[in-house]
């Protein structure tokens, strides 16, 4: 059955610390892997990958991918609390000729002022 | 503004009791799925469509229709609602073929009670 693992559950930081989130998979036919970060309604996109070993970077937030051991790792450099929210990892697969979407439970983070 | 709209954003309502909720998107993409989110779950995927007239089931598509008549629209029906369909519900949609990168509505909590 496919699967993907989110860890830890949630984690509580100070402004200023760095923190790194992180996601397993096992999936068959995998396609893609995706970050969001959900505050109180949508899920928000923050990176796709989907090759191993390069690294996404937007601003403060970088993650990237082993396809090897699959997974995927988000970092959060100069923690702000506006990084408070739940981190969503999801990937894709195809199944069955078309596409499907594997969420995790989401790591929620904290960020104390 | 590009975006995926839902309505309502809140419904209580009682067991047995059909309902639609709505979704559109005016980015013009071809692919559109439901998801619901329920604590300790994650998100889950109730259906989805990969163009007009054309519809598959996900994970979880029992007690749910959808209908796919216009590109931009993709309405959720609950024929007959039951309490265990309380949850968070997204909409979601993407470009096409190898676009992976799902945008999310605004989400509609349903409770039936």
């Amino acid at each position: 059955e496919d699967k993907v693992v989110q860890s830890p559950l949630s984690l509580v930081v100070h402004e200023g610390d760095t923190v790194t989130l992180n996601c397993s998979y096992e999936v068959t036919n995998f396609r893609s892997l995706l970050w969001y970060k959900q505050e109180k309604k949508a899920p928000t996109f923050l990176f796709m990958l989907t090759s191993s070993g390069i690294e996404k970077k937007s601003g403060r937030l970088s993650s990237i991918l082993d396809k090897k051991e699959l997974f995927s790792i988000l970092n959060i450099t100069a923690t702000q609390t506006g990084d408070s929210a739940v981190y969503l990892c999801a990937v894709s697969a195809v199944a069955s000729g078309t596409y499907k979407y594997i969420f995790g439970t989401g790591t929620r983070l904290k960020v104390l002022a | 503004e590009a975006q995926v709209t839902q309505n309502p954003r809140y419904l209580i309502t009682v067991t047995g009791k059909k309902l639609t909720v709505t979704c559109s998107q005016n980015m013009n993409h071809e692919y559109m799925s439901w998801y619901r989110q329920d604590p300790g779950l994650g998100l889950r995927q109730i259906y989805y469509s990969m163009n007009v007239e054309v519809t598959d089931k996900g994970d979880v598509p029992e007690g749910y229709k959808v209908s796919r008549k216009e590109k931009r629209n993709f309405p959720l029906i609950l024929e007959s609602p039951s309490p265990n369909q309380t949850s968070l519900y997204f909409c979601a949609s993407r470009p096409g073929q190898g676009a992976y990168e799902q945008y999310f509505g605004p989400g509609t909590r349903l409770t039936v009670t």
